[in-house]
């Protein structure tokens, strides 16, 4: 199976919103809302940030929103900082009890 | 709290084996499944298959079915991911993760992270 497809950079200025997308099939993420998002700075564990298409786990901020429209599920962060640089994935469980993750979207904040 | 605690980095040979250890605390350590995914240079993660400590049942994505072991010792809270049969590129650094079953991917603990270096 195929990872699931995001755009490889993204980018806003301190104040903006930006929205990543993430692309899969009906076998994936239009199959199921079991789709989560990791916010991933190099060296560094990976930290869950959205979970189940849009619930946030707890001590994430609310400046994290996601979404998901049949194939796509979408990722908004919204009110940028510096400190929302970095990459996010997407991933979705995908049947036979496995899992996907996106090529991973490399933020900047400009 | 919860921590994921893993071994340190390894380097192998070309077809040799790897080890890759993963030690819990501050949970219930068979209350929750281990997931294994790993971040090759310059390349996004990728999942690779993850065990459950209650059961001992496991599931690979299909890349690495035949060539990859994960099982846990529940009297020391430690999962382990074997690896054989080592390539170039299959170095990378490993992550374990906790995560709340084997058909949601919510991975809300991870370890530090393990560099397996391939090489001749």
């Amino acid at each position: 199976q195929s990872a699931l497809t995001q755009p490889p950079s993204a980018s806003g200025s301190p104040g903006q919103s930006v929205t990543i997308s993430c692309t899969g099939t009906s076998s994936d993420i239009g199959g199921s809302n079991s789709v989560s998002w990791y916010h991933h700075h190099p060296g560094k564990a990976p930290k869950l940030i959205i979970y189940e298409v849009f619930n946030r786990p707890s001590g994430v901020s609310y400046r994290f929103s996601g979404s998901k429209s049949g194939n796509t599920a979408s990722l908004t962060v919204s009110g940028l900082q510096a400190e929302d640089e970095g990459d996010y994935y997407c991933t979705s469980y995908a049947g036979g009890n496995i899992f996907l993750f996106g090529g991973g979207t490399k933020l900047t904040v400009l | 709290q919860v921590r994921l605690v893993q071994s340190g980095p390894d380097v192998g040979k070309p077809g040799a084996s790897v080890n890759v250890s993963c030690k819990a605390s501050g949970y219930t350590f068979s209350a929750y499944y281990i997931h294994w995914v790993r971040q090759a240079p310059g390349q996004g993660l990728e999942w690779i298959g993850w065990v459950s400590p209650n059961t001992g049942g496991t599931n690979l994505a299909q890349k690495f079915q035949g060539r990859l072991i994960m099982t846990t010792d529940t009297s020391i809270d430690t999962a382990y991911m074997e690896m054989n049969g080592l390539k170039s590129d299959d170095t990378a650094v490993y992550f374990c993760a906790r995560g709340y079953s084997g058909y949601d991917p919510v991975f809300d603990f991870w370890g530090q992270g393990t560099l397996v270096t391939i090489s001749s």
